[in-house]
């Protein structure tokens, strides 16, 4: 059964700063990785999805994989207030369905 | 179009009642799921369809039934009602096409045992 583990935070950062959200998972043979942001009381939304190790940068957000390590993080340059949020990393199974992290809690402090 | 539509939105049910959570998409989707999400944690997988007339068992299936007699439905029935399935449940699809767009999540249903 495929297991991901998350750094449980809460993790706070200033306004401007750099937040480093971090996931491994247990599967070796697992493909893809997801990284979804989760507003209190919304659904997930998926923002960023990586398939080869090394990094993938959308505007201000770097998803990093590292196959070898099993780890798999994200970064979020220039923190905003509207950032807030619980981010969720996820692995894909066969029939495409989502193993899910337990989530990080960020807050983003003007 | 409409997207994932599940209804209700809020419902509180006394232990050992039943109901069914009503889950739609207006996409054409072989792929269907249902999500489970306790307070602070990820969210878990109950049941899932490849396509109508096919279910499967996700992670956390006691407790829950499921049956997909079309592509558009995915209902999620709970028979006896527990405390431990007070809970944020999420349906979602995905497009079989090849293509590794993310699955589509409704609003969920909030709801509370007691």
């Amino acid at each position: 059964q495929k297991e991901v583990e998350q750094n449980s935070g809460p993790l706070s950062v200033p306004e401007g700063a750099i937040a480093s959200l971090n996931c491994t998972y247990s599967d070796r043979g697992s493909q893809s990785f997801f990284w979804y942001r989760q507003y209190s009381g919304k659904s997930p939304e998926l923002i960023m999805s990586i398939y080869s190790n090394g990094d993938k940068e959308d505007g201000r957000f770097t998803a990093q994989l590292n196959k070898a390590s099993q780890y798999v993080s994200l970064l979020i340059r220039d923190s905003q207030p509207s950032d807030s949020a619980t981010y969720l990393c996820a692995v894909i199974g066969s029939a495409r369905q989502l193993t899910f992290g337990s989530g990080t809690q960020l807050t983003v402090l003007p | 179009n409409a997207g994932v539509t599940q209804t209700p939105k809020f419902r509180i049910l006394k232990i050992g009642q039943s109901m069914t959570l009503q889950c739609t998409q207006d996409m054409n989707h072989n792929y269907m799921y249902w999500y489970r999400q306790d307070p602070g944690m990820g969210l878990k997988l109950i049941y899932y369809s490849v396509g109508a007339g096919i279910t499967d068992k996700g992670e956390v299936p006691n407790g829950y039934n499921v049956s997909r007699s079309t592509t558009e439905d995915f209902p999620l029935r709970l028979e006896l009602a527990a405390p431990s399935q007070t809970s944020v449940y999420f349906c979602a699809s995905w497009n079989r096409d090849g293509s590794n767009q993310p699955q589509h999540f409704g609003d969920g249903t909030r709801l509370s045992i007691l």
